[in-house]
């Protein structure tokens, strides 16, 4: 069964804190992985891929640990416009692909 | 930016009517998908189309569902006979050859 684990949060961080989300997947043939953000009520937007030698966005830096099945998103110096849910993804294909979601972690940045 | 949209934003119906629901790919995408989110719950794939053709499926995506390109650029998905836990947000994806899917902005169904 495919199915990809979050902790469901809130996380309530002060704007400037570092907050680091957790995600497992159950399906060791999964071939890629991203991060998607969601706001209250709207589609899922592509935040970044995740790449096996991790990789890293401005704020957000992304990891992936294949032999525990884990996977990482580290948020530095927290916006308020970062609250939100963030969706941790795997597909199991290469090529087109079927997405699985996690449930996702909300995310609470406070003034 | 190119995006994907989805018509209606909205769609109120009574248990056991038609629902039609659409989606504008964006327009050099070749690969398309259908996905729910039941409120509180996780996004969940239902049907990804390729050339014309169902790809894949899921559990979910059974003979109450169906999904037709009826021309160059929309992408629909009709659910024949709704039910009450059919009450979701209906999100459209495409993609092209590098695998990352866009989202449309959803149809949010309530079926009474």
């Amino acid at each position: 069964r495919k199915e990809v684990e979050q902790d469901p949060g809130p996380f309530n961080v002060p704007e400037g804190a570092t907050v680091a989300f957790n995600c497992t997947y159950s399906n060791s043939a999964s071939q890629s992985f991203f991060w998607y953000r969601q706001d209250c009520r709207k589609e899922p937007k592509l935040l970044m891929s995740v790449y096996s030698s991790g990789n890293e966005d401005g704020r957000f830096t992304a990891q992936l640990n294949r032999a525990s099945q884990y996977i990482s998103l580290l948020i530095r110096d927290s916006k308020l416009s970062d609250s939100a849910t963030y969706l941790c993804v795997v597909s199991f294909n290469s090529g087109y692909s079927t997405l699985t979601f996690g449930k996702g972690t909300m995310l609470l940045v406070s003034p | 930016e190119p995006e994907v949209t989805q018509t209606p934003s909205h769609q109120v119906t009574q248990m056991g009517q038609e629902v039609i629901l659409r989606c504008v790919p964006i327009s050099n995408h070749l690969y398309f998908y259908w996905y729910r989110q039941i409120l509180g719950q996780k996004v969940e794939f239902l049907v990804s189309f390729y050339n014309n053709e169902i790809s894949e499926k899921s559990e979910i995506f059974d003979d109450q569902f169906s999904v037709e390109r009826p021309d160059g650029s929309n992408f629909t998905l009709k659910i024949r006979s709704t039910k009450l836990e059919d009450s979701a947000m209906y999100f459209c994806a495409s993609s092209d050859a590098d695998e990352t899917q866009y989202f449309g902005p959803g149809t949010r169904l309530l079926v009474l």
